[in-house]
């Protein structure tokens, strides 16, 4: 029952450059939400973004929505090494719990 | 100091023993969830509680169980029923449910069955 779909599977890049990953989704959302994974630690929410929104800004991530063409844009920029991560997005599912993506592997090399 | 904590962070068994995996939290959240992740992957939802003495089979049940006596606790218990129980194991609870609200996650668990 996967809903969002992030591209790419994996990101390299060099510090200070700045990181952009996509999520897709099938069905129409209320919300869609951004996740960071540490390796090996839980979860930490980043960014939730209505449907009525388009763009959403928090410090150095910017989050855009197209409920037309059902996606959902993560940028990161001027990143920073602490940026390695794991980065899923969320969406409600059918029984009204988020059903989470398998995730944008980023790292950023010093 | 606020949040979810799970215990123990690595947890060891022989295969065919039940094991419970302990999630509580002090955010006064009505739901909590626990998630499996196997590697390279994302979570599949195991079991969630919107409400205390309620909980829903998320779509990887089999193999589980789970208790929703207090606010604060949501334990998991893996069985031997579970065929492939090796994971990491992450529980998370929110204000509500309905995938409205942002999850708190606690740090995982990780169980090797051998």
């Amino acid at each position: 029952s996967q809903q969002g779909e992030e591209d790419p599977q994996a990101l390299s890049i060099q510090e200070g450059e700045n990181a952009t990953m996509n999520c897709s989704y099938k069905t129409s959302i209320n919300n869609l939400q951004w996740y960071r994974q540490n390796s090996g630690r839980g979860l930490v929410h980043l960014i939730l973004i209505r449907s009525n929104e388009r763009e959403k800004h928090s410090g150095r991530l910017r989050v855009t929505l197209d409920t037309s063409k059902k996606s959902s844009s993560l940028l990161i920029t001027a990143s920073r090494a602490a940026d390695t991560a794991s980065y899923f997005c969320a969406t409600k599912g059918s029984q009204g719990n988020l059903i989470f993506g398998k995730g944008t592997k980023l790292s950023v090399k010093p | 100091d606020g949040g979810i904590t799970q215990s123990p962070k690595y947890l060891f068994r022989k295969e065919g023993q039940n094991v419970t995996l302990s999630c509580e939290q002090n955010l006064n959240h009505d739901a909590m969830y626990w998630y499996r992740q196997d590697p390279g992957q994302g979570l599949r939802l195991i079991y969630y509680s919107q409400i205390v003495n309620d909980f829903q089979k998320g779509d990887i049940a089999e193999g589980y169980s789970v208790s929703r006596e207090k606010k604060e606790s949501f334990p998991l218990t893996v069985t031997s029923a579970q065929k492939n129980p090796t994971a990491f194991y992450l529980c998370a609870s929110s204000p509500q449910g309905f995938g409205d609200y942002e999850q708190y996650f606690g740090p995982g668990t990780r169980l090797t069955v051998t």
